[in-house]
């Protein structure tokens, strides 16, 4: 099945410097990869998402890159603010559908 | 609208005690889920539902029933509580259309000694 891996586990950058997470997915045949963020005592909101016909997709200060051959993809935020501060989960699935496999999650602190 | 929402929020279970979560969305989505979330490890899926009537095993089924007997509501039962159930238990909810795109509720801090 499906392995999702998502580093750094935990991650600090100065407010208004950029932060950058990376996913690696196992299974070939995942073409969908949504970006979930999680602020404390919430539910995962989604963010930003990706399908595999598209390597690149921007919105605001976000952007997700995916690079099928190498199985990975990456969550890029700039200018970072505190209100980023969260866990952000990265997650793969097969067929645009339900059933996502979520990487362990990224703890983000952005410091003032 | 009130989304999804969750109830209990918190709950402590003894070991062999019986509980049910439950899920309820206002938004007329037909696919459901309940993902349990542990440190480490990400959401790890339990079960979920397609529609009314309908459920089907996700990647940790075992200990847990669950039930769609209404579109709006999806409960998560325990029938015999095990410390390794201890996790925050979250509901989810997405259109047929774009299942893709999941709404989650606030969770239950679930904790059984």
């Amino acid at each position: 099945g499906e392995n999702v891996e998502q580093h750094p586990s935990t991650l600090s950058v100065q407010e208004g410097d950029s932060a950058v997470i990376k996913c690696t997915y196992s299974d070939s045949a995942s073409n969908y990869f949504p970006w979930y963020k999680q602020e404390l005592g919430k539910g995962p909101q989604l963010i930003i998402d990706i399908r595999s016909n598209v390597g690149e997709k921007k919105d605001q200060r976000i952007a997700v890159t995916l690079n099928k051959t190498a199985k990975h993809f990456s969550l890029h935020i700039t200018e970072t603010q505190p209100e980023d501060s969260a866990v952000y989960f990265c997650a793969a699935s097969q067929n645009y559908g339900q059933n996502f496999v979520f990487g362990p999650g990224t703890r983000l602190s952005v410091l003032p | 609208n009130a989304g999804v929402t969750q109830t209990p929020k918190f709950r402590v279970l003894k070991t062999g005690q019986s509980m049910t979560l439950l899920c309820a969305q206002d938004m007329n989505h037909e696919y459901m889920y309940w993902y349990r979330q542990d440190p480490g490890m990400g959401l790890r899926l339990i079960h979920y539902s397609v529609g009314e009537g309908t459920t089907a095993k996700g990647e940790v089924p075992d200990g847990y029933n669950v039930s769609r007997l209404k579109k709006q509501n999806f409960l998560l039962g325990l029938e015999s509580a095990a410390p390794s159930q201890t996790s925050v238990y979250f509901c989810a909810s997405s259109t047929r259309l774009a299942a893709f795109e999941q709404f989650f509720g606030p969770g239950t801090r679930l904790t059984v000694l």
